[in-house]
């Protein structure tokens, strides 16, 4: 099955700075790779997702790469804020023929503390 | 207003009584999944659901089992819990439709906090 790794688990950066989250895939069938934010006591949300035949993807401060090839992507924080603060989960999965992320494997996740 | 509901949202229960964790989506969803996080896993996969009578197992089965009779409700039952089933379970639904924006992303349920004594 899939395997994600992510790394670093921990990551504090000083408000204003930029932020890199990595993660790696084993499975070369994944082709599709979400984002979760979690904030302390609540639920996970999508903050951005990509598909594997677009190598980079930005919505405003947030971008995510991907290297199909290396089987790895990353996300990317800039102009870090106070209230990025939180839990980030990567994930990966392939897509069935019906286009439908069945089996999403999540990485371990980054806690990222966002300092004045 | 869209939601997933999950039912308990904390629970301390006992070794080998059963329970059941009830999930609901008033979305149209034809995909939900059951998630467990644990310190240090992330989010492992329990089961998860295509549409009405079809589920299948997600990484973590063992121990767990679900039905899915309507497409809104996806209950994950615990016939005999044990302590290493304590943990914080999530559902989520996301619609399976290729191709229509917001296909895939998943809602997350609030969470139930399970503890087996």
């Amino acid at each position: 099955g899939e395997n994600v790794e992510q790394h670093p688990s921990t990551l504090s950066v000083q408000e204003g700075d930029s932020a890199v989250i990595k993660c790696t895939y084993s499975d070369s069938a994944s082709n599709y790779f979400p984002w979760y934010k979690q904030e302390l006591g609540k639920r996970p949300q999508l903050i951005i997702d990509i598909r594997s035949n677009v190598g980079e993807k930005k919505d405003q401060r947030i971008a995510v790469t991907l290297n199909k090839t290396a089987k790895h992507f990353s996300l990317h924080i800039t102009e870090t804020q106070p209230e990025d603060s939180a839990v980030y989960f990567c994930a990966a999965s392939p897509l069935g023929r019906t286009g439908t992320a069945s089996k999403l494997t999540f990485g371990t996740g980054t806690r990222l503390q966002v300092t004045l | 207003e869209a939601q997933v509901t999950q039912n308990p949202r904390y629970l301390i229960t006992v070794t080998g009584k059963k329970l059941t964790v009830t999930c609901s989506q008033n979305m149209n969803h034809e995909y939900m999944s059951w998630y467990r996080q644990d310190p240090g896993l992330g989010l492992r996969q329990i089961y998860y659901s295509m549409n009405v009578e079809v589920t299948d197992k997600g990484d973590v089965p063992e121990g767990y089992k679900v039905s899915r009779k309507e497409k809104r409700n996806f209950p994950l039952i615990l016939e005999s819990p044990s302590p290493n089933q304590t943990s914080l379970y999530f559902c989520a639904s996301s619609s399976r439709v290729g191709g229509i924006s917001g296909a895939n992303v998943l809602t997350f349920g609030a969470g139930s906090r399970l503890t087996v004594l």
